[in-house]
């Protein structure tokens, strides 16, 4: 139990383009979903938290109007990288959390986006 | 300061030898606790999961929580090549729907034949 997918694995994409990335939960409704950016050999960067039927929370630091994110079911949250620069390439991972138990996070396997 | 620390080793164990993973923090909030492993270029998968202090056991794996020493372990018993990863502590203070982990930096575990 407790699955999470992530569509695509891997994308590349030119610079200027934009990017959407799905994040679903396969066995279970997600109210509260997350995305993470990890860079090689370090720990995840919270970017932000969103919430079903509600506009996400983006941390400090974080573009909100470059990182959409959208959180329209129980079960899928996209991450939409706009007018991608190859500083925007990263490893990009979402989680989620079961509704109503816990504080423990499921997370997805992960997207590498390349910005050429 | 962090608010976890955790060693990033790499750590270089022989296949069968006990591994002994640790993070402490400084919130003295947190009461969820954690331990994750992150293969190369994959997410995080959940080993443990504990509340408060206390040990928790599942197969070779057992999780320690001392709150009073801000202190949390992770033991891997029977070590295998397949148990090298990074592993994650994590952990998280009750904030509501909204709980946000705090992560450790990770520490990259090398099991050797």
């Amino acid at each position: 139990g407790a699955v999470v997918s992530q569509h695509p694995s891997w994308v590349i994409c030119k610079s200027g383009t934009s990017v959407k990335i799905e994040c679903r939960s396969l066995d279970f409704q997600a109210t509260t979903m997350f995305w993470y950016r990890q860079f090689p050999k370090k720990s995840l960067m919270l970017m932000a938290t969103s919430n079903e039927g509600s506009k996400a929370t983006y941390e400090q630091g974080v573009e909100k109007d470059k990182f959409l994110i959208n959180h329209a079911s129980l079960t899928l949250s996209t991450l939409t990288v706009t007018s991608a620069h190859p500083e925007d390439s990263s490893f990009y991972i979402c989680s989620a959390r079961v509704g109503g138990r816990g504080y423990e996070q499921y997370f997805g396997p992960g997207t590498r986006l390349t910005v050429t | 300061q962090k608010e976890v620390e955790q060693d990033p080793g790499p750590l270089s164990v022989p296949e069968g030898a006990i591994v002994s993973l640790n993070c402490t923090y400084s919130n003295s909030a947190f009461q969820y606790f954690m331990w994750y492993r992150q293969y190369s270029r994959k997410g995080p998968e959940l080993l443990m999961y504990t509340y408060s202090s206390g040990n928790k056991e599942d197969g070779r794996f057992t999780a320690q929580v001392d709150k009073s020493s801000k202190y949390i372990s992770l033991f891997i018993r029977d070590s295998q090549p397949s148990d090298s990863a990074t592993y994650l502590c994590a952990m998280s203070a009750y904030t509501g729907t909204a709980s946000k982990l705090t992560f450790g930096t990770g520490t990259r575990l090398q099991v050797t034949l």
